[in-house]
């Protein structure tokens, strides 16, 4: 089985700054993909980042970066340069290497103060 | 290259009624998966679809059932409508086999009454 726990039910962060959203995994799989999405409030779930469990550096998409430690089973998300349009809940999400389903965790909201 | 698209974006139905949701994956996926999500919640799996079949099931009963076309779409079909289904429903697609790419549509947001 596997499972995502998201700890921070809410997060605040100051417009620019970087905020840290925390992700831990547990799952008997070898092989295995993380993600991030956003969700803003229209509900539509936006890709954001993956890193895979066998990639050697961490994953990096813009502002997006994956802080992966795999003997820690922690893949938390690292946002640089905060901005307003930032404010949405924020998902992580694991899926086995064979195309199996996703699990998610509960999410954290953000909210990026001006 | 367009995304992933669900229809219809609401939905308001009666306790006891069946209702069908469609998705269209994104141009070049062939795998075709559905999630519920609850208010305040995440995504829950529902089941996924590749070559025409039902791949993998979550833990959802068998009121909820699905199809996929030959072009690569899918309905969701659920039967004898409960309030607890109220719900945003999320099809997302992907390539099967490769699992660093899952791509979301908007959703269909579904109330019962």
């Amino acid at each position: 089985a596997q499972k995502i726990t998201q700890t921070q039910p809410g997060m605040f962060v100051q417009e620019k700054e970087a905020v840290t959203l925390d992700c831990t995994y547990d799952t008997s799989d070898p092989s295995y993909g993380l993600f991030w999405y956003k969700q803003p409030s229209s509900g539509e779930m936006i890709f954001l980042i993956y890193q895979g469990s066998y990639d050697q550096q961490n994953a990096t998409e813009g502002r997006y970066s994956l802080n992966f430690q795999k003997a820690r089973k922690s893949a938390n998300l690292v946002i640089s340069a905060s901005q307003l349009g930032d404010s949405a809940m924020y998902f992580c999400a694991m899926r086995p290497w064979a195309a199996g389903k996703s699990t998610f965790g509960d999410g954290t909201t953000l909210t990026v103060k001006p | 290259d367009a995304g992933v698209t669900q229809s219809p974006t609401h939905l308001i139905k009666t306790r006891g009624q069946q209702v069908t949701l469609r998705c269209s994956p994104k141009s070049g996926h062939d795998t075709v998966s559905w999630y519920q999500q609850a208010l305040g919640q995440g995504p829950q799996f529902i089941f996924q679809y590749y070559e025409e079949e039902e791949r993998q099931r979550g833990n959802f009963p068998d009121r909820f059932s699905g199809h996929q076309f030959p072009n690569y779409s899918s309905e969701l079909n659920v039967n004898a409508l409960l309030l607890g289904d109220s719900a945003l429903y999320l099809c997302a697609s992907s390539l099967w086999g490769n699992p660093d790419e899952q791509y979301f549509g908007p959703g269909t947001r579904l109330t019962v009454t």
